[in-house]
């Protein structure tokens, strides 16, 4: 079978730093996704993995390591805007279809 | 671009009636999905079409859900009957390139489904 596997919740502290991670069995790999939805809202796209290392766009960071099957997001500064659930995907290499975690709920204290 | 859009935003409709569901894709995208997300299940591929063609439709739950695109700017998503179990948020989404490694899914606002 094909599944992600990431932690359902997550609290941290505002101005702090957060991992998200996110461990996937798949028949095939195209990239680790990551999207981030706010409650009431629809995802939204953040980040894309398709090589190993590290990606950084603004404060937001996100790691693949194909060779371990794993990948993070990883949130610096964190805002009280930052509170929202977090979804890693992997391309389906048969159907080329996104596979979706079942979320990260990141709650922010202040 | 206005994005991707839906309507309606929410729906609540008695069980036994038909609902229906509408996206107009982001214009020129060559792919369009229609998700379902739920507590219980989290977000499930329902159906997707490519060039207004439906490719897979496997995430259907039954033969009370079917999917239309009848032209590149409009896609359907009816229930008939509806159930209770159906409650849950309807988000539509397409993409420039259903293939690219890199390709990002834009989705719609969603319609909030309550079925009494």
């Amino acid at each position: 079978g094909q599944s992600l596997e990431q932690p359902s919740e997550v609290t941290a502290v505002e101005g702090a730093i957060v991992q998200i991670n996110c461990t996937y069995q798949t028949s095939g790999f195209y990239g680790l996704s990551w999207y981030q939805q706010h409650d009431g809202g629809a995802p939204t796209f953040l980040s894309y993995n398709g090589l190993d290392g590290l990606e950084e766009t603004g404060r937001f960071s996100s790691f693949l390591s194909r060779s371990d099957s794993y990948g993070y997001l990883l949130l610096q500064e964190l805002q009280m805007k930052d509170s929202a659930s977090y979804f890693c995907a992997v391309r389906d290499d048969s159907n080329y279809q996104l596979i979706w975690g079942a979320g990260t709920k990141l709650i922010i204290k202040p | 671009d206005a994005g991707v859009i839906q309507s309606p935003r929410h729906e609540v409709t008695e069980m036994g009636q038909e609902v229906t569901l509408r996206c107009k894709p982001i214009s020129g995208h060559d792919y369009l999905f229609w998700y379902r997300q739920t507590m219980m299940r989290g977000l499930e591929l329902l159906i997707y079409f490519n060039n207004n063609v439906p490719i897979d439709d496997s995430g259907m739950p039954e033969d009370r859900f079917s999917a239309k695109m009848p032209n590149a700017s409009f896609s359907t998503l009816k229930i008939q009957p509806s159930e209770p179990r159906d409650s849950a948020v309807y988000f539509c989404a397409s993409s420039l390139i259903g293939y690219s490694r890199e390709d990002t899914q834009y989705f719609g606002p969603g319609t909030r489904l309550t079925v009494l």
